[in-house]
């Protein structure tokens, strides 16, 4: 299986901060990386696909780059709606793997 | 407006199946470049893909539970459906049903809204 790699676990971060998330890979997966955000209560949902390309209708505030093993998620200005957890997934290879998640937290 | 809704059963006994189905609406299951799938969620704990079904029927498990999973396909009542046999305490969680996309590099991009089941005596 392909390990996923998330840090930090955890971050505070006060609004209207630029926040990054990295996520590293075990082995080489292109740009098959996928960012979820969940919320308490609610499925994942889909912010980023194939490492960069931002699903429909999420803010632009959100990006994602990288290729091969390292990869990352930032947030450009956090707005209040922006608290919650976030993972990673590669979708690279069967079977599917997520990183442990990084809870965001108001500072 | 693709819908998947998930359900069955919350409270399974240890040692016995848990059996959860996929509703999908606002689309058909047998749309090629769809993969149809299961993901848990431990209370408190992170996500672990269970695995995901073509409509084909094709099927493909996590490696660490396919002695004990089954994941079926029936396009005619546009479901899929999750059997989980030989449950522990291990297997409490949220069951999420989603769908898998070749055209978002293979990305969860539909999910359910998720259902707990607890195993428990």
């Amino acid at each position: 299986d392909i390990q996923m790699t998330q840090s930090p676990s955890s971050l505070s971060a006060s609004i209207g901060d630029r926040v990054t998330i990295t996520c590293r890979a075990s082995q080489d997966i292109n740009t098959f990386l996928n960012w979820y955000q969940q919320k308490p209560g609610k499925a994942p949902k889909l912010l980023i696909y194939g490492a960069s390309s931002l699903q429909g209708g999420v803010p632009s505030r959100f990006s994602g780059s990288g290729s091969g093993t390292d990869f990352t998620l930032t947030i450009s200005g956090l707005e209040p709606e922006d608290f919650a957890t976030y993972y990673c997934q590669q979708s690279h290879r069967n079977p599917l793997t997520f990183g442990g998640g990084t809870k965001v937290e108001i500072k | 407006q693709l819908q998947l809704q998930e359900s069955g059963p919350g409270l399974v006994k240890p040692s016995e199946t848990l059996s959860l189905t996929c509703t999908v609406s606002g689309g058909s299951i047998s749309t090629s470049s769809y993969y149809w799938g299961w993901i848990r969620q431990p209370p408190g704990k992170g996500l672990e893909w269970i695995g995901s079904v073509y409509y084909s029927g094709s099927a493909y498990y996590k490696p660490s539970l396919k002695s004990r999973v089954t994941i079926s396909v029936d396009t005619s009542k546009n479901q899929f459906s999750l059997r989980l046999s030989s449950v522990t305490a291990a297997d409490t969680a949220v069951y999420y049903c989603a769908r898998r996309s070749e055209r978002l590099a293979h990305a969860l991009g539909d999910w359910g809204q998720g259902t707990l089941v607890t195993v428990s005596s």
